[in-house]
């Protein structure tokens, strides 16, 4: 089955720098990707997504990227502020099951510091 | 959301004893599915349901059983707890924008803990 993962498991940075966290995935045949954020205390939430047609997509200040060949796809988020501390999974899946079985990261902590 | 519910929200228990999560949903979404959260593995599988009376095998079934007799509700029961099933339980549903995305609703989590 598919194999997700995720790094660093926790990362730490200036309010205001940028913020990257990777993931690598071990089924080729995986063409849905999203990433979900968890604040403390609460549910995870999708926050974007991207599908294997596309290398990159951009929403405000977080964008995620992805190499098919490399199997690999990246969460960047600019200019972080105090609100973007919590936990945050990537996750993918194939059309085996219409997309709709996630397989996990086991996720990254990422703390703003004011 | 509103829209997906569990209960009950924290729930102590001893081993051996038979535990059920509830999880409800008023969207009447097709698909719905029960994590564990643990430190260290993040969000595993331990079942879903693609429709009433449709249930599946995920990546953690080992000493749980589900049911799907309605599409709103999706119980998880834990025949025989054990002290490894403490962890926090996330109940989901799926919503398909045809073309966009696969959208899991998370409800907000049990809290589970087998002494």
């Amino acid at each position: 089955g598919e194999n997700v993962e995720q790094h660093p498991s926790t990362l730490s940075v200036q309010e205001g720098d940028s913020a990257v966290i990777k993931c690598t995935y071990s089924d080729s045949a995986s063409n849905y990707f999203p990433w979900y954020k968890q604040e403390l205390g609460k549910r995870p939430q999708l926050i974007i997504d991207i599908r294997s047609n596309v290398g990159e997509k951009k929403d405000q200040r977080i964008a995620v990227t992805l190499n098919k060949t490399a199997k690999h796809f990246s969460l960047h988020i600019t200019e972080t502020q105090p609100e973007d501390s919590a936990v945050y999974f990537c996750a993918a899946s194939t059309p085996n099951f219409g997309n709709e079985k996630l397989t996990f990261g086991t996720g990254t902590r990422l703390t703003i510091i004011p | 959301d509103a829209g997906i519910t569990q209960s009950p929200r924290y729930k102590i228990t001893e081993t051996g004893r038979q535990v059920t999560l509830m999880c409800h949903q008023t969207w009447s979404h097709s698909y719905m599915f029960w994590y564990r959260q643990d430190l260290g593995h993040g969000l595993r599988l331990i079942y879903y349901s693609a429709a009433a009376d449709i249930t599946d095998k995920g990546e953690v079934p080992d000493g749980y059983v589900v049911s799907r007799s309605k599409t709103e509700n999706f119980p998880l029961t834990l025949e025989s707890a054990t002290r490894s099933q403490t962890s926090v339980y996330f109940c989901a549903s799926l919503v398909r924008l045809a073309g966009v995305s696969n959208e899991q609703f998370f409800g907000p989590g049990t809290r589970l803990t087998v002494l």
